[in-house]
């Protein structure tokens, strides 16, 4: 049981490439999430997905695109980078989501950290 | 908009005594809340939450205290060990939307 994994664990991307940061769940958990940590800022919600399929934004949406083809991927697309996207992102998973009365924690992976330059 | 605040970057405590770390929020639509333990290079894990409905929750040597007047809530760590030193982040939700409202943690270090 790995839990929910990211790939890259870093990367350096100019300004203008575009990439994947891949990420997988085998907890068979419906909702899935993308958050961002800048220094000393707390993490900001990107993207999240109630279930494969159905995806919503997030506080911090622009310049990231997202799909989910299935329960356990994923991926966050950056189509533009910009030295603003540079940060270390982290994807998350939970059985339930916090709509409704059931609350569960999430559980995190690793992070991805991404430098635009 | 910072929804959820953590007004101290770093903590400082000796091995065996207590750390308070404090947490407070703005939006009175929360009612569940999350205190989340990280360590360099690795992603938050979860240490212990508190519903509305109650005002304290402890797991063994960790205790979630809530003051839904004051909007604020802490997390009580006794004793302290080395192994606690983090950086500790609280989160926030309400009952409708699917996101969680991070502060910007707290760092803490337990002295030998």
């Amino acid at each position: 049981n790995a839990g929910v994994t990211q790939t890259p664990k870093f990367r350096i991307l100019k300004i203008g490439q575009s990439m994947t940061l891949q990420c997988t769940q085998d907890m068979n958990h419906n909702y899935m999430y993308w958050y961002r940590q800048d220094p000393g800022m707390g993490l900001k919600l990107i993207y999240y997905s109630v279930g494969a399929g159905i995806t919503d934004k997030g506080e911090v949406p622009n310049g990231y695109n997202v799909s989910r083809s299935t329960t356990e991927d994923f991926p966050l697309r950056l189509e533009l980078a910009a030295p603003s996207q540079t940060s270390v992102y982290f994807c998350a998973s939970s059985i339930y989501g916090t709509g409704t009365s059931l609350r569960y924690e999430q559980y995190f992976g690793p992070g991805t950290r991404l430098t635009v330059t | 908009d910072q929804q959820v605040k953590q007004n101290s970057p770093s903590l400082s405590v000796q091995e065996g005594r207590i750390s308070i770390l404090n947490c407070d929020y703005t939006n009175s639509m929360f009612d569940y809340f999350l205190w989340y333990k990280k360590y360099p290079a690795e992603g938050p894990t979860f240490l212990i939450s508190i519903s509305s409905i109650k005002d304290k929750n402890e797991d063994g040597r960790f205790t979630v205290f809530l003051n839904k007047s004051a909007k604020h809530l802490s997390l009580h760590i006794v004793p302290s060990q080395p192994g606690d030193s983090a950086v500790y982040f609280c989160a926030a939700s309400r009952d409708t939307g699917n996101q969680f409202y991070f502060g910007t943690g707290t760092s803490l270090t337990v002295i030998p």
